[in-house]
């Protein structure tokens, strides 16, 4: 069973600037998750889809960030513009009962 | 609001040396706990477990969870310094399929 794919697995950009993140989760899995983990933290739920809906957004920084998932399969998440902050970890997981995390893709903003 | 507090949040032991890591949770529908183990990449699953008093065990690590008192241990017996990594605890609820994960456990072993 092949599992969860992201890319990229390294950006580095200014701040200010834009950046997007691909994520394509296990055959299957109708759950898809954007975490955020900040080091030394644990992962925060940015936002959650089921099929091509949103369940949970409650946490996203809606002014500059966006996710879409818009066939209920592979999903995008947007910065735009980008803050020294955002400077994290991005995992992308999906699940049945289990879920199951992606690599992650690790965002620098300088 | 749901919470998951784990303790310690780092520890540092010697290899051979066994280690009880332990997860606290407050939850309005309480479905699942889960221990995962996260090296420099994404978490790996560990375990899920669902019903108290029934230790779920892989090899020399084990878990076990009590749903009266809201908590969960995971232990490591004769650690390996393969074993250093931070160790999660999320739970999940009965609304959808939402994760809340802890800070996590820095666990260090020494050779």
């Amino acid at each position: 069973e092949a599992g969860v794919a992201q890319s990229p697995r390294y950006k580095i950009i200014e701040k200010r600037q834009s950046v997007a993140f691909w994520c394509n989760p296990i055959s299957g899995h109708a759950t898809l998750y954007w975490y955020q983990q900040i080091l030394g933290q644990g992962p925060k739920l940015l936002i959650q889809f089921q099929n091509n809906g949103v369940v949970d957004d409650s946490q996203l920084p809606k002014d500059r960030f966006s996710a879409e998932r818009l066939k209920g399969v592979d999903s995008t998440l947007k910065i735009q513009p980008a803050k020294l902050e955002d400077s994290a970890v991005y995992l992308c997981a999906s699940s049945s009962d289990t879920q199951y995390f992606g690599p992650g893709t690790r965002l620098t903003v300088l | 609001e749901d919470k998951v507090v784990q303790s310690p949040l780092s520890l540092v032991v010697h290899e051979g040396d066994t280690v009880t890591l332990n997860c606290s949770y407050e939850v309005t529908n309480f479905r699942s706990l889960l221990w995962y183990k996260q090296e420099k990449k994404a978490p790996t699953f560990l375990f899920m477990l669902t019903s108290s008093g029934i230790e779920k065990k892989s090899g020399r690590l084990s878990s076990i969870l009590d749903k009266k008192e809201l908590f969960s241990i995971l232990n490591i017996t004769a650690t390996q310094t393969g074993d250093s990594a931070v160790y999660l605890c999320a739970i999940k609820g009965n609304y959808g399929q939402n994760f809340v994960f802890g800070p996590g456990t820095r666990l260090s072993v020494l050779p």
